[in-house]
């Protein structure tokens, strides 16, 4: 139990064309789904955290408009990098707290690598 | 303050070894730690958390050690295995839903 998936694993794209990235979790309700960066050889980087049914909150530095994410379902988020530049090439990795399992439970996907060219 | 520092950067381990790796924070309303494993191109994968009212845990050939006094806690892999060989995160979370402070990672390398 406790799956998350993201889809696509990994995606090419021109610059200034705009990647959607799924976040599912599998097996359960998560209330609660936390978008992270990495860049080769350095840690996760929160970017954003998103809410059922509410608008992300956005660490500092993060450009809100250019990472757009929707937290529509108790199981999906998608983050949408919009106008996406070469420097946003980057290991994407979503995770969501279990609801039903205690808030110490946060499970993490696979990531999605995205190079932009 | 609310970083988690983490060493050391990188560590290579004999076989059958014992691996440490530490960490330390400021923030004392961290109330939850976590380690991480991560092998290349993969997602962060839970190993084994500990809250602060406890001293220790050990899961299998992993253990926490966390000394609240000195905020610091350490991760130690018992004979260590050629497929330990991973990235390890310490984390840390200061209240429930937030989420996690990573540290920078230890790349560790066991030899066989």
């Amino acid at each position: 139990g406790a799956v998350v998936s993201q889809h696509p694993s990994r995606v090419i794209c021109k610059s200034g064309t705009s990647v959607k990235i799924e976040c599912r979790s599998l097996d359960f309700q998560a209330t609660t789904m936390f978008w992270y960066r990495q860049f080769p050889k350095q840690s996760l980087m929160l970017m954003a955290t998103s809410n059922e049914g509410s608008k992300a909150t956005y660490e500092q530095g993060v450009e809100k408009d250019k990472f757009l994410i929707n937290h529509a379902s108790l199981t999906l988020s998608t983050l949408t990098v919009t106008s996406a530049h070469p420097e946003d090439s980057s290991f994407y990795i979503c995770s969501a707290r279990d609801r039903d399992r205690g808030y110490n439970e946060q499970f993490f996907g696979p990531g999605t690598r995205l190079t932009v060219l | 303050q609310q970083q988690v520092k983490q060493s050391p950067q990188s560590l290579i381990v004999q076989k059958g070894g014992i691996s440490i790796i530490n960490c330390a924070y400021e923030n004392t309303a961290f109330d939850y730690f976590p380690w991480y494993q991560q092998f290349p191109g993969k997602g962060p994968a839970l190993l084994i958390a500990i809250r602060p009212d406890v001293s220790e845990k050990k899961e299998g050939r992993f253990t926490i050690s966390f000394n609240k006094s000195a905020k610091q806690f350490s991760l130690h892999i018992m004979d260590s295995q050629p497929g330990d060989s991973a990235t390890y995160f310490c984390a840390a979370r200061n209240q429930a839903g937030t989420a996690l402070i990573f540290g920078k990672g230890t790349t560790l390398s066991v030899s066989s």
